[in-house]
């Protein structure tokens, strides 16, 4: 898997837009981009994966840029219960017997 | 969608003793499956995988003997924590692949709280 970089950690309002980046400078050819959520004392949670230009679903959009060097995790209007570890993992689809390895993640507190 | 159940969800156990994590894939069958752990404000640790039918593989550093991973059925694979210790104490969380190729096909199971006293 591609070495990401991300904050680690940001801080919003509810009601806010929050944009976390991920850089990814050595992404290959056959890597898609996700990202996963991590609750307190839970598992992650898959939330989005893209691999070129824009994904958008009911949680989050996802930006990529024409060179994919970097990713952008778009979370509409955050509200308290976004409060949570966000991982961006950059990657080829593996195969069966390949495990997820997680950096350090972006930690996102949301105030009221 | 494709649900990995992990129990129990906590559990405290006295130094010395040994603790049972069951990781349950309950609607598709997992050859693979893969433990991690997880220790407060940091990321997820990977441990082990586990294949059905076979012996684990085990990362770098992760004692095999103390950590037993059984991975019997294809929607079944349990890590024993044996002789635990203070140190021991962590989050651990299960995770299988369902097979798909788009998002990775990686479900996560809800996580064991362990604390040994």
């Amino acid at each position: 898997l591609a070495k990401t970089t991300q904050p680690i950690s940001m801080d919003s309002y509810e009601g806010q837009e929050v944009n976390i980046t991920c850089s990814h400078n050595n992404i290959a050819t056959n890597d898609y981009i996700t990202w996963y959520q991590q609750f307190p004392s839970q598992g992650p949670r898959f939330i989005i994966q893209g691999y070129k230009t824009k994904v958008t679903n009911e949680v989050a959009s996802l930006f990529i840029p024409a060179d994919r060097k970097s990713s952008t995790l778009s979370l509409p209007r955050v509200s308290l219960s976004d409060t949570a570890v966000y991982y961006c993992l950059v990657g080829d689809p593996p195969q069966a017997g390949t495990a997820l390895i997680f950096g350090k993640g972006t930690t996102l507190s949301v105030s009221s | 969608g494709a649900v990995v159940s992990q129990h129990p969800s906590w559990v405290i156990c006295k130094s010395g003793t040994s603790v049972k994590i069951e990781c349950r894939s309950l609607d598709f069958q997992a050859t693979t499956m893969f433990w991690y752990r997880q220790f407060p404000k940091q990321s997820l640790m990977l441990m082990a995988t586990s294949n059905e039918g076979s012996k684990a593989t085990y990362e770098q550093g992760v004692e095999k003997d103390k950590f037993l991973i059984n991975h019997a059925s294809l929607t079944l694979s349990t890590l024993t924590v044996t002789s635990a210790h203070p140190e021991d104490s962590s989050f651990y969380i299960c995770s299988a692949r369902n097979g798909g190729s788009f998002n990775y096909g990686y479900t996560f199971g809800s996580g064991t709280r362990l604390t040994v006293v």
